[in-house]
């Protein structure tokens, strides 16, 4: 079956350092990906996402990158706000079978002024 | 411009008791979704639809019934709770064109 892996959190981070949050994933066929931020107290919120292999995803200054070569969508920030805590779920999606999505644990990001 | 829409937020429960989790949409969306979220995991898929009058069960539907009687609502019922459907509940639908999913604010179930 499908699986996707984060990386473990939390991850504190200072105001204006690099984020990196690592996902891999295991599928059959060829699934899009997600990248969705749970604030605290909400549901969740599609950040991006990618379809297709190589394609880019990027949203408020966050990118992920689809690998299919390293089966990796890892999110990048070049400067972390505060405003930027929240949890971050990685997530497949089947093209097919009802859209069912899969997702990581979910990696918890803190940034102090 | 309301999206998902669950309720209640938040309710506690005797072991054996039932409850439904109600879900509503208003984006007319086809496929529906109900997931529980427990500390520090990710989303576990409990039942799902493409449809009116068309539901599956998904990873975890044990102790959970689902109905779905109209494109809107997507109740979440449970029979007997346990101690083990402590969790917080999540309702979803999704936008078939651009696969991106829209979820509600959340239900948050104890069962003591």
């Amino acid at each position: 079956g499908n699986s996707v892996t984060q990386m473990e959190g939390p991850v504190t981070l200072s105001e204006e350092a690099f984020l990196t949050i690592n996902c891999t994933y295991t599928a059959t066929g060829y699934p899009s990906l997600f990248w969705y931020v749970q604030y605290p107290g909400e549901g969740l919120q599609l950040l991006l996402k990618a379809t297709k292999a190589d394609d880019k995803g990027s949203n408020k200054g966050f990118e992920a990158t689809y690998r299919k070569e390293t089966t990796s969508f890892h999110l990048e920030k070049g400067s972390v706000q505060v405003s930027d805590s929240a949890v971050y779920f990685c997530a497949l999606s089947e093209t097919t079978n009802a859209g069912k999505s899969t997702f990581g644990d979910g990696t918890t990001l803190t940034v102090k002024p | 411009n309301a999206g998902v829409t669950q309720t209640p937020k938040f309710r506690i429960l005797k072991i054996g008791q039932s409850m439904t989790l109600q879900c509503t949409q208003d984006m007319n969306h086809n496929y529906m979704y109900w997931y529980r979220q427990d500390p520090g995991m990710g989303l576990k898929l409990i039942y799902y639809s493409v449809g009116a009058g068309i539901t599956d069960k998904g990873e975890v539907p044990n102790g959970y019934n689902v109905s779905r009687s109209t494109t809107e609502d997507f109740p979440l019922r449970l029979e007997l709770a346990a101690p083990s459907q402590t969790s917080v509940y999540f309702c979803a639908s999704r936008d078939r064109a651009s696969e991106k999913l829209f979820f509600g604010s959340g239900t948050q179930l104890s069962v003591l």
